[in-house]
Order: C-alpha cells, then sequence, then structure tokens
C-alpha cells in the first residue's frame, strides 16, 4: 500500500543531542512537509520541499534542519539549537496538481529530557 | 493573507446526538477549504474539502460541511454523532498547490458521552 512512514514513533534524547526523524514515501509525491504539533495549537510547518535537492523555512524553522536527497525521504533533525524540541512532529506529502490535499505519516513523539 | 479560526477548543455530545463543528476562515482569494480528523497518536486523515464545485461537501464517516460564502464558514456536521467519532477535527484553509500556504486552525476535540 502507498503512504508515508514515519520513524521511530516514539523518541527520547537528552538535552543538547541533535536527532534526526525519517520520512519516506512511496506515493511518488514531488512535495514534502514537516509541521510541528503541540497541544492547542494546531500544525505549524517547519520546513517544505517541492522538488529535491531544493526545500524553503516555514514558519518555524529556527533549531531544525531538513534535507531533499531523494524524492522518497525528507529527514528531518531536530538540533540543540531548538529550544523547546518536545512535540508531536508529523510529515506529510502533496501530489502535484492536486488540489492542496495532504497526506500525511503516522507521527513522531520526540521527548527531551 | 488567510487565516482559520474554529471555534471551541472542546466540543462534547451525547451518542446519537448532532455533531456541529464550527470554522470560520478568511482568504483574499477563492478558497479551498478542509476538514481533518486526528485520532490520538496518529496523523491527519482528510474528511472531506472544498474547492469551489458543489458548497455542500459530503466526506467520509457520514460527515459533510456547508461552505457559505456570505458568512465566510465552513461548519462540519454529522447528523448522528458515534462513539468512534471521538477524535481531533482541524479545519484548514488552502492555496491551490502549495502547503506552504495550508493554514490550519487550533482543533477542536470532539467528546461523545454514552
Amino acid at each position: 500500500d502507498g503512504g508515508i512512514t514515519q520513524s521511530p514513533k516514539y523518541l527520547f534524547r537528552k538535552e543538547g543531542q541533535n536527532v534526526t526523524l525519517s520520512c519516506e514515501q512511496n506515493l511518488n509525491h514531488d512535495a514534502m512537509y514537516w509541521y510541528r504539533q503541540d497541544p492547542g495549537q494546531g500544525l505549524r510547518l517547519i520546513y517544505y520541499s517541492q522538488i529535491v535537492n531544493d526545500f524553503q523555512k516555514g514558519d518555524i524553522a529556527e533549531g531544525y534542519s531538513v534535507s531533499r536527497e531523494k524524492k522518497e525521504s525528507f529527514p528531518l533533525t531536530v538540533t540543540s539549537a531548538q529550544k523547546n524540541p518536545t512535540a508531536f512532529y508529523l510529515c506529510a506529502s502533496m501530489g502535484t496538481g492536486g488540489t492542496g490535499e495532504l497526506f500525511f505519516g503516522e507521527g513522531s513523539r520526540l521527548t527531551v529530557l | 493573507a488567510q487565516s482559520v479560526t474554529q471555534l471551541g477548543s472542546h466540543v462534547s455530545v451525547s451518542e446519537g446526538a448532532l455533531v456541529l463543528l464550527r470554522c470560520n476562515y478568511s482568504s483574499s482569494v477563492p478558497p479551498y477549504l478542509f476538514w481533518y480528523v486526528q485520532y490520538p497518536n496518529q496523523g491527519l486523515q482528510l474528511l472531506l474539502k472544498y474547492t469551489s464545485a458543489a458548497t455542500l461537501v459530503k466526506g467520509i464517516n457520514g460527515f459533510e460541511a456547508e461552505f457559505k460564502k456570505s458568512e465566510t464558514s465552513f461548519h462540519l456536521t454529522k447528523p448522528s454523532a458515534h462513539m468512534s467519532d471521538a477524535a481531533e477535527y482541524f479545519c484548514a484553509v488552502g492555496g491551490y498547490s502549495s502547503a506552504s500556504k495550508i493554514i490550519f486552525g487550533s482543533g477542536t476535540r470532539l467528546s461523545i458521552r454514552p
């Protein structure tokens, strides 16, 4: 079945450590996105990529980094510069020529101790 | 600029009762509007979308929403709530292709009383 796979689902890290969240899709979608979800705040866009080897900052990019070396993969690194990294992270994709519908992975919950 | 406001962070209804989740939007261009559902510790799933065709949009699981331009609203309804409808619901307004212009509301948590 086509879809988006995020891993790990749960991750615990100590303060000051960088962590990388994986996102892989087999939907053949060009565009991929990372959102952060905090209780009561909806989803906020961190980074997005519309083609391989290109990506743009979203609304809350500070303290995060991404890469897009393959169409299928869009990993997110939460760096030690992110002041409050504990959150639920969602990866999504969108096909070209569509009507704005996003397809989401099941999310990764990061807890920094 | 586009924005979306969901009225009520938590709605509780009895099983079998009408579900009404409110969403108002602001957009300087004809909007695309979406409702997504999220079950605990999972990603979001599209319930329905409005893309300038019929103003009454039917989605999955018996939900529907009506686009009212004069009221800038896109409220989500379901005639009879089921226990399985308990989840968080997000309204979103978006552009025509780029998710960077898709703005999500803060969400409404729906609880169902037996």
